[in-house]
């Protein structure tokens, strides 16, 4: 059973470029969470999904950062326009519908932005 | 407020000693989960345990070992005779039953030393 995938694992961006952030929850896994770990921090939630719906989006900027899970392919993280400051390794977790673990989230390698 | 304080930005010690890293978290709910994650040099979060408000029971896993006391809320985390690579960032992490977002602590950065 292969777990959390996250693609690109390094993605390199111009200020003013969009970036996109590609997450691949396990199989059987309907619940999609981002988490972002600025430099020498702990991860900080960002935005909690299920398929084709955003539960809880507390944790996003107001601006440029987008989220989504459609029915069919990855979750998929957006940032337009980015900034210095949003270089940072950007996580993914996914956990199962009927939370056979109870609240276990499983993490996905990462996505490090850097941004020049 | 949900918080998760790692007071213990960085710890150096040399290999085969014991290091313990504190926890210490706030939350109103009776009911949550406290974690530990560890962060190598490569990048990536390995889970280390999960520990649900209702077991105080403390656990070893080989050289590991934690220690959950809800009168104080802290969630220890020691390693016995610590090794080179026990050399990573440590993360504390609590998520309780109404909320699905895990609320991470700053980290303890932990240097082993040959």
């Amino acid at each position: 059973n292969a777990g959390v995938m996250q693609n690109p694992r390094h993605l390199v961006r111009r200020r003013g470029q969009e970036a996109r952030l590609r997450c691949s929850p396990m199989k059987g896994h309907s619940h999609v969470y981002w988490y972002r770990q600025l430099p020498e921090e702990g991860l900080k939630f960002m935005v909690y999904l299920q398929k084709e719906n955003i539960i809880d989006e507390s944790g996003m900027p107001k601006e440029r950062f987008s989220a989504e899970f459609p029915k069919e392919g990855p979750s998929i993280l957006r940032i337009q326009q980015v900034v210095r400051g949003d270089s940072a390794a950007y996580f993914c977790a996914s956990s199962p519908v009927w939370r056979e673990v109870p609240y276990e989230q499983y993490f996905g390698p990462g996505t490090r932005l850097t941004v020049t | 407020a949900q918080k998760v304080t790692q007071a213990q930005t960085e710890i150096s010690v040399v290999e085969k000693e014991d290091v313990t890293l504190d926890c210490v978290y706030e939350t109103r709910d009776t009911t949550y989960y406290l974690f530990w994650y560890k962060q190598p040099p490569s990048g990536e979060l390995v889970f280390l345990i999960r520990r649900n408000s209702f077991d105080e029971q403390n656990e070893i896993s080989g050289r590991y070992s934690w220690n959950f006391q809800k009168s104080t809320s802290s969630f220890n985390f020691t390693i016995t005779a610590s090794q080179v690579v026990d050399s990573a960032v440590y993360f504390c992490a609590l998520r309780t039953n109404r909320d699905d977002k895990i609320i991470f602590g700053k980290g303890t950065r932990l240097h082993i030393l040959p």
